[in-house]
């Protein structure tokens, strides 16, 4: 399965804006989503193919990729945007899944 | 609206078999891959298994083959997870999650603890 690195922890003051890294070798040629968790609640994708939004994420939730980086922003932090974000990647040889280690975002 | 929520967990003893459920609605259930995710207590995101929407694919993480197995009832709308020779490390929440596009979770369910007692 693929190695995603994430930062453990990200903190930003309210307004301003956020950015979390998922690495790996496999990032470059593999499309990369995005997940939000707040405590207690299931996972929920704010993002997939690197950059694409579902319906009912707000427009501050954007993804880009750079080489074997993929980066998550979340513009115009608020304080309800508190929670662990991870990076996901899918094998489709293999048809196996890989999580980034999650990176919790704390808003000051 | 898509609704998948599962069942089946509880505290077992260590070897002790289990399965669990997860109950879908609320889309074609019988056209749609699935997976099975796990987390463990204040832990992160860890994917154990996935299955094609006629059952005939699966694969599955290291740390459960050969121990776990993934299957479906479509004519119950229904994914299954069996759980063989369990550990403590096996502690977690398992959720069911449908595959949307890339690969990706698109929909999850809310979670079923499975735990040990000593």
């Amino acid at each position: 399965s693929y190695v995603l690195t994430q930062p453990p922890s990200v903190s930003v003051a309210p307004g301003k804006t956020a950015t979390i890294t998922c690495g790996g070798d496999n990032v470059g040629r593999e499309s990369v989503h995005w997940y939000q968790q707040k405590p207690g609640q299931a996972p929920v994708r704010v993002i997939y193919y690197n950059s694409d939004r579902p319906s009912g994420i707000p427009e501050r939730f954007s993804g880009s990729k750079s080489g074997n980086m993929a980066t998550l922003t979340i513009s115009r932090v608020e304080a309800g945007d508190e929670a662990d974000y991870y990076c996901q990647v899918w094998d489709g040889v293999l048809e196996r899944r890989s999580f980034g280690g999650g990176t919790q975002l704390t808003v000051l | 609206q898509v609704q998948l929520v599962e069942s089946g967990g509880r505290e077992v003893q260590p070897g002790t078999p289990l399965r669990l459920s997860c109950a879908a609605s609320g889309f074609t259930f019988a056209l749609s891959p699935m997976n099975w995710v796990r987390q463990a207590p204040g832990q992160g995101l860890e994917w154990v298994a996935f299955i094609s929407s006629n059952g005939k694919t699966d694969s599955y993480a290291d740390s459960v083959r050969d121990r776990f197995t993934i299957s479906r009832d479509n004519s119950k709308s229904t994914l299954y997870l069996q759980m063989s020779s369990l550990s403590v490390d096996d502690t977690a929440v398992y959720y069911c999650a449908r595959d949307g596009e890339g690969g990706s979770f698109d929909f999850w369910g809310q979670g079923t603890l499975v735990t040990f007692s000593s």
